[in-house]
């Protein structure tokens, strides 16, 4: 089973659209999750921190579900310049360990 | 303030060569990372610094890679020979270094180094 488990996609909807993608982990010590934004060719940049108590960016709201270990990120009024792959990421049990990613889901967003 | 620097960009060497990959941190980050991504599969670690010392290299594949990170500044990461299954994107990432238990810092990315062995 991997770490990091997320659907591939792609996801393919049309601009205004709300989009919503799962992830799940395996490792129940893992501490701090995250989501991160990866335009074609470019490096990761994170997205938005997830927090247990779900948290909220704007378009963005990202919910953690320890007990089922589940994290969901949704994307409100999709706007074309959404289109990446979206990373879902967990660490460990210390702020200083690597970051285990999952494969990541790519999201097009289209006229 | 400048962000993590990766060099080169790109490079298609062939098989029993040897490549050097170079890092440089955004600067005071006292944890450095790199990580690597193979087509079709996810970013995965390869080895992490604290200061000039590895903290954590499980992730390494095998004795050809090499990993430095002389003064605590720049790292490098040498293949040596490399081989087909090398290939792949490399990441280098760093972040502040925290205290055990604090939430985790922001780790930021390069913009990877692009390997190619043919």
């Amino acid at each position: 089973r991997k770490e990091v488990e997320q659907d591939p996609g792609p996801f393919n909807v049309p601009e205004g659209a709300t989009v919503a993608f799962n992830c799940t982990y395996s490792n129940s010590a893992s501490q701090s999750f995250f989501w991160y934004r990866q335009d074609c060719r470019k490096e990761p940049k994170l997205l938005m921190s997830v927090y247990s108590s779900g948290n909220e960016d704007g378009r963005f709201t990202a919910q953690l579900n320890r007990a089922s270990q589940y994290i969901s990120l949704l994307i409100r009024d999709s706007k074309l310049s959404d289109s990446a792959t979206y990373l879902c990421v967990v660490n460990g049990n210390s702020g200083n360990t690597p970051l285990v990613f999952g494969k990541g889901t790519r999201l097009s967003v289209i006229a | 303030e400048a962000g993590v620097t990766q060099f080169p960009s790109h490079s298609v060497i062939e098989k029993g060569q040897t490549v050097t990959l170079r890092c440089d941190p955004i600067s005071g980050h006292d944890n450095l990372y790199w990580y690597r991504r193979v087509m079709g599969k996810e970013i995965k670690f390869l080895l992490h610094f604290v200061k000039e010392s590895k903290q954590d290299e499980s992730g390494m594949p095998n004795n050809r890679f090499l990993a430095e990170r002389t003064g605590g500044t720049y790292s490098t990461l040498k293949v040596q020979p490399a081989e087909l299954e090398d290939s792949g994107v490399y990441f280098c990432a760093s972040s502040n270094l925290i205290g055990t238990g604090a939430p985790q810092e922001t780790q930021y990315f390069g913009p990877g180094t692009r390997l190619l062995v043919l």
